[in-house]
């Protein structure tokens, strides 16, 4: 089946730093992936939506300075956690549509620790 | 708006017991709905979904859902874990079939031997 790859997939970073997660659809191309936040024990909760080529779309209450999406190819979404604190630790999950196909496939997950 | 309640937060099974977990959503538009399987410190991977045609849908690992449009209910069933089976459950549903989703609380499954 169709795979979407992340990384890293642990970061540990310090406070006040920046971390860069990449989502990557190995095998198709997505026009459109999703970027979600899991706290530990939670649901999985939508934070953007990353188009190919244009700005990504937050939902309310992200702040959208501080998670930079950046959707420069088919088979590449970006997400920046600017300035990082530790409430900003979390397991980040993205997902991918298949441009062909339609179908959404998950990545495996980043999970982020800030010190 | 959409919304999805999974009732039961955890539910610990034997093996070789069947298992319900169960899923109510609330859309005012037509919706898809999905089951994903998540192990610990890893993604989601999809058991199966419902799109439209026949309300019993069959997925991965032994898995099945029905879905019930007049008790905007999508359980999920498995005649008999294992121990492999052990993992967090998520409802989920959907605009369209590659849409952004909103996902249940999860109910975390515990199959004890």
């Amino acid at each position: 089946g169709a795979v979407v790859s992340q990384h890293p997939s642990w970061v540990i970073c310090k406070s006040g730093t920046s971390v860069k997660i990449e989502c990557r659809s190995l095998d198709f191309q997505a026009t459109t992936m999703f970027w979600y936040r899991q706290f530990p024990k939670q649901s999985l909760m939508l934070m953007a939506t990353s188009n190919e080529g244009s700005k990504a779309t937050y939902e309310q209450g992200v702040e959208k300075d501080k998670f930079l999406i950046n959707h420069a190819s088919l088979t590449l979404s970006t997400l920046t956690v600017t300035s990082a604190h530790p409430e900003d630790s979390s397991f980040y999950i993205c997902s991918a549509k298949d441009r062909a196909g339609g179908e959404l496939f998950f990545g495996e997950g980043s999970r982020l620790t800030v010190l | 708006a959409q919304s999805v309640t999974q009732l039961d937060s955890q539910v610990p099974v034997f093996e070789e017991a069947p298992v319900e977990l169960r899923c109510n959503y609330s859309s005012s538009v037509s919706v898809y709905l999905f089951w994903y399987v998540q192990y610990p410190n890893q993604g989601l991977q999809l058991l199966l979904k419902y799109l439209s045609g026949s309300t019993l849908v069959k997925g991965i690992n032994g898995f099945e859902a029905e879905f019930n449009k007049s008790q905007t209910s999508f359980h999920l069933r498995k005649p008999s874990v294992h121990i492999s089976d052990t993992a967090e459950y998520f409802c989920a549903v959907g605009k369209a079939a590659g849409n952004k989703l909103t996902f249940g609380g999860g109910t975390r499954v515990l199959v004890k031997p």
